[in-house]
């Protein structure tokens, strides 16, 4: 099977931009999340979400978002963006059932100038 | 809240001998899973092994290995026969069966010499 892919994997926009981060996951799989990983404050956890619901939500400012398709591919949006939002972020899929193992994505390296 | 620490930083071990890397955690939940993930420089983050709370045999991969010892709330990863391809970022992870969040300690930097 293929791995999860995520599009693009570089990135550089500018204060005050928005930006949307593309996600495909392992087919068969229906549920995606996203982390954040900075050296500051390490893996943190986005959102995951599940048959193109919202089934969990980390501690990020309502200018993080997401949405997932009926196809299970999910997308994350970042808007007003911010130096500090300047990040790889991290994609993974897994099976329905939590507690099942999550593959992830190679990231999308976010640069924020 | 669930957390999980990892308190070594860095760690070094020589290619061919074996290297424990420490964790450990808190967590409410009875039903849990605990995660070791690699990330090697390309930053692709990789499953390594996989221990449901509930199982008390510890989980083996072929070189790597754990210790859960679930009263001590404790989770550490040995490799075995280590090589210069384990250099990398390990992080220790837990999730809860009612939630797919995973909560992911700082890491460890394990450099494999030659």
């Amino acid at each position: 099977k293929a791995g999860v892919t995520q599009t693009p994997r570089y990135l550089i926009k500018t204060r005050g931009q928005q930006v949307t981060l593309s996600c495909s996951p392992i087919s068969g799989h229906r549920s995606v999340s996203w982390y954040q990983q900075t050296p500051g404050q390490g893996l943190q956890f986005l959102f995951e979400y599940f048959s193109e619901t919202q089934r969990n939500k980390g501690n990020f400012p309502g200018r993080f978002s997401g949405r997932q398709f009926s196809n299970s591919r999910s997308e994350m949006n970042v808007s007003t963006l911010e130096l500090g939002d300047s990040a790889l972020y991290l994609c993974a899929s897994s099976p329905p059932l939590t507690g099942e193992t999550q593959y992830f994505g190679p990231g999308t390296r976010l640069l924020v100038l | 809240a669930q957390t999980v620490t990892q308190s070594q930083p860095e760690m070094s071990v020589q290619e061919a001998e074996t290297v424990t890397l420490s964790c450990t955690y808190d967590t409410s939940e009875n039903n849990y899973y605990l995660f070791w993930y690699k990330q090697p420089p390309s930053r692709q983050m990789i499953l390594v092994i996989r221990q449901e709370a509930y199982k008390q045999q510890n989980a083996t991969e072929n070189r790597f290995s754990v210790n859960f010892q679930k009263a001590a709330k404790s989770f550490s990863l040995k490799i075995s026969d280590s090589q210069l391809g384990d250099t990398a970022m390990y992080f220790c992870a837990l999730s809860s069966s009612n939630t797919g969040k995973l909560i992911f300690g700082q890491g460890t930097t394990l450099q494999v010499k030659p």
